[in-house]
C-alpha cells in the first residue's frame, strides 16, 4: 500500500487560509469517506484534527475543516495562527481493511 | 482522563531486541483496539497494525510481519511491541494510539502515547 501524496510544504500569513491535499486511490480516499487529518508539532505526538472527511473532534477549532472530491481529500485552515505551524498527516482507511498514511506536510506560518 | 504513557527510549545493538509498553488510564482497557505507528526520523507516520484489545488478536501491516509482535496485559492495562532481530533501519519512534470510538473502522486514532524512541546502533 503506498503512501497518500501530500505537498511537502505550504505557507500562510495569519490570518490567511490555506489547504493541504491528499491523493491517494479508489481503492482508499476515493472508496470510503474515512479520510482523517493529524496535527504535530515538533517532538510531540500527533493530534486527531478530522476524522470521516469532515468531522471535528470536540476542542478541535472550526478553523480546522475537511472535504474530499473523487481520490483527493483536503483539510483547511482558515484565519491561521502561529500555532498552527506544524506537520499535518492525512491517513485514510483502505481496501485491504488496513490504514495508510499520507507523507505529511510542513505548515510554515509566515 | 484518558493516557496512554509508554515506556522509555532504548538503545540497542544490531541484532537484539527490544519490547516497548504503553500503559493505558482512565478508559476501559479491552473496549478500544490498540495501533502501533512508527515515525522513522525526519519521516512521515507509518501504520504498524493493531491488536484487538478484547481476543489479543494481533493484524499486522505489510512490512511488519516476522520480526514484529504485538501482544498484551489486560491486568494492568498494557499494550506491548517487541521487535527481534534490530536493524539500523527500526530506528524510529514508536506511537501507540487508541482507536476512537467513532470510528466505524477502527482507522482513527485519538489518543496517541508519548512516543518511544528506539536506536539501533554498534
Amino acid at each position: 500500500q503506498s503512501a497518500l501524496t501530500q505537498p511537502a510544504s505550504v505557507s500562510g500569513s495569519p490570518g490567511q487560509s490555506i489547504t493541504i491535499s491528499c491523493t491517494g486511490t479508489s481503492s482508499d480516499v476515493g472508496g470510503y469517506n474515512y479520510v482523517s487529518w493529524y496535527q504535530q508539532h515538533p517532538g510531540k505526538a500527533p493530534k486527531l484534527m478530522i476524522y470521516e472527511v469532515s468531522n471535528r473532534p470536540s476542542g478541535v477549532p472550526d478553523r480546522f475543516s475537511g472535504s474530499k472530491s473523487g481520490n483527493t481529500a483536503s483539510l483547511t485552515i482558515s484565519g491561521l495562527q502561529a500555532e498552527d505551524e506544524a506537520d499535518y498527516y492525512c491517513s485514510s482507511y483502505t481496501s485491504s481493511s488496513t490504514v495508510v498514511f499520507g507523507g505529511g506536510t510542513k505548515l510554515t506560518v509566515l | 482522563q484518558v493516557q496512554l504513557v509508554q515506556s522509555g527510549s532504548e538503545l540497542k545493538k544490531p541484532g537484539a531486541s527490544v519490547k516497548v509498553s504503553c500503559k493505558a488510564s482512565g478508559y476501559t482497557f479491552t473496549s478500544y483496539a490498540m495501533n502501533w505507528v512508527r515515525q522513522a526520523p525526519g519521516q512521515g507516520l507509518e501504520w504498524m497494525g493493531w491488536i484487538n484489545t478484547n481476543t489479543g488478536n494481533p493484524t499486522y501491516a505489510q512490512g511488519f510481519t516476522g520480526r514484529f509482535v504485538f501482544s498484551l496485559d489486560t491486568s494492568v492495562s498494557t499494550a506491548y511491541l517487541q521487535i527481534s532481530s534490530l536493524k539500523a533501519e527500526d530506528t524510529a519512534v514508536y506511537y501507540c494510539a487508541r482507536v476512537y470510538s467513532r470510528s466505524v473502522y477502527g482507522d482513527t486514532f485519538d489518543y496517541w502515547g508519548q512516543g518511544t524512541l528506539v536506536t539501533v546502533s554498534s
